[in-house]
């Protein structure tokens, strides 16, 4: 079945570091890739997504490009800043009935 | 906007009781979930209706009953409160229009049962 995989946390960095967490699926067709963002007491809100091989999703200084061929979705940002403190969670689609979701991973940015 | 809204935000339950916990969004969203969060697993899939009027098993329905009351509603239903049932519920929409619709969460119910 469909599943993803992604970096364990917890990652700790400083303000201004650069940021990558990895993510792998499995699927066994065309899915649809995301990036979900939770804050501390919220729900998950997306942050990006990519719906075809070599898309690149984009959101507040936060990338991620759809690898087929290495069947991965890792999440990248060139300067991180304390208020992306948060669980990152990678998530795939294959249908309306389908989305599932990596472990999540908790980055902690100090100043 | 109000999107996704659950209620209770929190409730502690004793083994054996049973509790509703709702779910509403007001978004037009055909497509409807319930997941619950656990350390280190992620968010695994309850119960879904992809309609008004269906729902379907997912991952881990053993324990929860559901009832899509319109397409505005979703509830979920625990008939008898177990330990292994404390976690996090997380409800969320979708407007069904297949996999490249993301979800809409709601900020979630924190359920202890003792």
């Amino acid at each position: 079945g469909n599943s993803v995989t992604q970096m364990e946390g917890p990652v700790t960095l400083s303000e201004e570091a650069f940021l990558t967490i990895n993510c792998t699926y499995t699927a066994t067709g065309y899915p649809s890739l995301f990036w979900y963002v939770q804050y501390p007491g919220e729900g998950l809100q997306l942050l990006l997504k990519a719906t075809k091989a070599d898309d690149k999703g984009s959101n507040k200084g936060f990338e991620a490009t759809y690898r087929k061929e290495t069947t991965s979705f890792h999440l990248e940002k060139g300067s991180v800043q304390v208020s992306d403190s948060a669980v990152y969670f990678c998530a795939l689609s294959e249908g309306n009935n389908d989305m599932r979701f990596g472990a999540g991973t908790r980055l902690t940015v100090k100043p | 906007n109000a999107g996704v809204t659950q209620t209770p935000k929190f409730q502690v339950l004793k083994t054996g009781q049973s509790m509703t916990l709702q779910c509403a969004q007001d978004m037009n969203h055909n497509s409807m979930y319930w997941y619950r969060q656990d350390p280190g697993m992620g968010l695994r899939l309850i119960y879904y209706s992809a309609s008004e009027g269906t729902t379907d098993k997912g991952e881990v329905p053993n324990g929860y009953n559901v009832s899509r009351l319109n397409k505005r509603e979703f509830s979920l239903r625990l008939e008898s409160a177990a330990p292994s049932q404390t976690s996090v519920y997380f409800c969320a929409s979708r407007d069904g229009t297949g996999l490249r619709s993301p979800l809409h969460f709601g900020n979630g119910t924190r359920l202890t049962v003792t």
